[in-house]
């Protein structure tokens, strides 16, 4: 199985600043890399596809980057909506999600 | 617009089989673009991608449940189903269906999600 690796487990930030979460495969995934928003009692949210697409209607603070084993999630400038549980998961054979990142503001 | 429902007994008895539906509306199961996914999350805890269901009857799925699992598709009522035997409490988990865009390989929509607790 591909194994992902999700750093920070959790991230306190102030309104305004940059955010980054990095995500590592355990072999090669090319480009199938996602990454979903997950606020309490919600079901995630899919915000980047592809490791850079940009899903329609997601606020372009947000980006995505990386292919192969390394990936980065970024927010260019955090907003108090930004708040929830950010997960990054593999798409290239059997799926795997990330261990996730609470963002929290400081 | 895709709209996905989970149904089922919230509360199981260890050994018994979990069974739950999703029903699809605003798609369609027979879509040749999509997979139709479950994904599982321990309370307090992360996410587990649980496997998929194509409609012509293929399936994936994560091998650490694989010998208790089957993912079955319903075309006549639009619907798929998870079939997951001799839980345990380990299985207590709110169990969410969504739909994979084979376009995307990500899941873009997902079911509000239901809650089973495995307890004796």
């Amino acid at each position: 199985d591909i194994q992902m690796t999700q750093s920070p487990s959790s991230l306190s930030a102030s309104v305004g600043d940059r955010v980054t979460i990095t995500c590592q495969a355990s072999q090669d995934i090319r480009n199938y890399l996602n990454w979903y928003q997950q606020k309490p009692g919600k079901a995630p949210k899919l915000l980047i596809s592809d490791a850079t697409n940009l899903q329609r209607g997601v606020p372009s603070r947000f980006s995505g980057s990386g292919s192969g084993t390394d990936f980065a999630f970024t927010i260019s400038s955090l907003q108090p909506e930004d708040i929830a549980t950010y997960y990054c998961q593999q798409s290239d054979n059997v799926r795997t999600f990330g261990q996730g990142t609470k963002l929290e503001i400081k | 617009q895709v709209q996905l429902q989970e149904s089922g007994p919230g509360l199981l008895k260890p050994s018994e089989t979990l069974s739950l539906t999703c029903t699809v509306s605003g798609g369609s199961v027979r879509s040749g673009s999509s997979y139709w996914s479950w994904i599982r999350q321990p309370p307090g805890k992360g996410l587990e991608w649980i496997g998929y269901i194509y409609y012509g009857g293929s399936t994936n799925y994560n091998p650490s449940l694989k010998s208790r699992l089957t993912i079955s598709i319903d075309t006549s009522e639009n619907q798929f189903s998870l079939k997951l035997s001799s839980v345990t409490a380990a299985d207590t988990a709110v169990y969410y269906c969504a739909r994979e865009a084979r376009s995307l390989s990500a899941l873009d929509y997902w079911g509000q999600g239901t809650l089973v607790t495995v307890s004796s």
